[in-house]
């Protein structure tokens, strides 16, 4: 199946930086997901995006939907050390309610 | 709050045995999912049911079937485990229409077949 290209892999940040990631697609998505996965855990959702354009924020996380609908961006503000884990973007469209997953993004936060 | 529970968070099988994942979920969602992780590969949806007694294949059946008798129980079966099936398993469920496309998922139980 179809996967997300999410960038970048990996980051090391200090505690209190602001962190940019970002998820790109060949294919037009109506929705894009947020996610994050801590160790041995499932993921957990962060934000939903449903419109083109759409900026939408949970706390210090802010989100939005590209304006072409084949990409996303994920914004963290002032990270903490709970901020470690794996940011996944997901796509959907189509029926089904079937979603693609992005390869993630491993944040470690230095203290 | 949504709540997606697995039966187990550890398991530890042999080869060759039948194995079962069960997964609960208690906010009456239409469609509910399993997926496999493991390092390198991401995601990767197994199969998927968008009402009782359906289901779907996803992108790797092979050695798994399922089985939804009720609308928040889905259950995934190895009929024969295999070494190359010890992975983290994930359950997930979505309503089928509202809030189109978010999927909750469980804590996961990672399986290990020796």
């Amino acid at each position: 199946g179809q996967q997300l290209n999410q960038s970048p892999q990996s980051m090391f940040i200090q505690e209190g930086e602001d962190v940019s990631m970002n998820c790109t697609s060949s294919s037009i998505f109506n929705t894009w997901l947020w996610y994050k996965q801590d160790p041995g855990e499932g993921p957990v959702l962060l934000i939903a995006l449903y419109k083109a354009g759409e900026l939408t924020s949970n706390g210090r996380l802010t989100a939005q939907f590209g304006i072409t609908r084949k990409d996303s961006f994920l914004n963290i503000s002032a990270s903490i050390p709970s901020d470690v884990g794996i940011y996944f973007c997901a796509g959907q469209t189509g029926g089904y309610q079937k979603v693609t997953f992005g390869t993630g993004t491993k944040l470690q936060v230095i203290p | 709050d949504v709540k997606v529970t697995q039966s187990s968070r550890y398991l530890v099988k042999r080869t060759g045995e039948k194995v079962f994942l069960e997964c609960v979920q208690d906010m009456d969602h239409e469609n509910m999912f399993w997926y496999r992780q493991d390092p390198g590969l991401g995601l990767r949806l197994i199969y998927f049911s968008y009402d009782v007694k359906m289901k779907e294949k996803g992108d790797i059946p092979e050695g798994y079937s399922v089985s939804r008798e009720k609308k928040e129980r889905f259950s995934l079966i190895l009929e024969s485990a295999s070494t190359n099936q010890t992975s983290m398993y994930l359950c997930a469920s979505s309503w089928r229409i509202k809030r189109r496309g978010e999927q909750y998922f469980g804590p996961g139980t990672r399986l290990t077949v020796t």
